[in-house]
């Protein structure tokens, strides 16, 4: 069974530019749930997608954004760049809600943004 | 909000059990405890999770004390390939505005 997948693996942006991630989780997860991790703040919660509906949201500001689709896929935006949102952003899959259940998660292997 | 408290690094020889302690002293009655790992570059990996009993897996053992405000993994033979950073993790918030603490984990060093 194929893994979670991530698109793209690396990306160079400019301060003020907008950006889409993408991730494919594996087959049949329906859950899937992002993540950015930094040096200085480590790996922290943006937000988890069930059934196309974001169901928690961790504590970061309005410019990160995300969405599912009806085939589980996922994207996250993140608009008006800060060279503070250069970070690996890491997507994670599950079967049900691993926030709500006691579901394990599986990560994809991240996207390494750096804005400029 | 419950958090967990690891120990910065640890060192392990190969070969030996690796014991890995997390403090989460708040965590409520119904939350899980769940163990990742992360090695350089990757993105983190599951091994383990609990409740209240102690758990077993092919990968580790997980011993949740009584009260539950603190748990061990064990790691019964290490080898070169688990050095990587641990995270204990516990989940907070109210439903609907739930999250995540990953802490800054246990970078584990297994000498050979």
């Amino acid at each position: 069974k194929a893994g979670v997948t991530q698109t793209p693996r690396y990306l160079i942006k400019t301060r003020g530019q907008q950006v889409t991630l993408s991730c494919s989780p594996i087959s049949g997860h329906r859950s899937v749930s992002w993540y950015q991790q930094t040096p200085g703040q480590g790996l922290q919660f943006l937000f988890e997608y069930f059934s196309e509906t974001q169901r928690n949201k961790g504590n970061f500001p309005g410019r990160f954004s995300g969405r599912q689709f009806s085939n589980s896929r996922s994207e996250m935006n993140v608009s008006t760049l800060e060279l503070g949102d250069s970070a690996l952003y890491l997507c994670a899959s599950s079967l049900g809600r691993w926030l709500e259940d006691s579901y394990e998660q599986y990560f994809g292997p991240g996207t390494r943004l750096t804005v400029t | 909000d419950a958090k967990t408290t690891q120990p910065p690094s640890m060192d392990c020889a190969e070969g030996r059990a690796a014991n890995l302690p997390c403090n989460h002293s708040t965590i409520s009655g119904n939350e899980y405890v769940y163990w990742y790992r992360q090695i350089h570059s990757q993105g983190p990996q599951y091994i383990i999770h609990g409740l209240k009993n102690n758990e077993t897996n092919e990968m580790a053992s997980l011993i949740i004390t009584e009260d539950r405000k603190s748990s061990t993994l064990i790691l019964p033979h290490a080898t070169l390939r688990d050095t990587a950073v641990y995270y204990c993790i516990v989940r907070v918030g109210d439903t609907g505005r739930r999250a995540l603490t990953f802490g800054s984990g246990t970078r584990l060093q297994v000498q050979p």
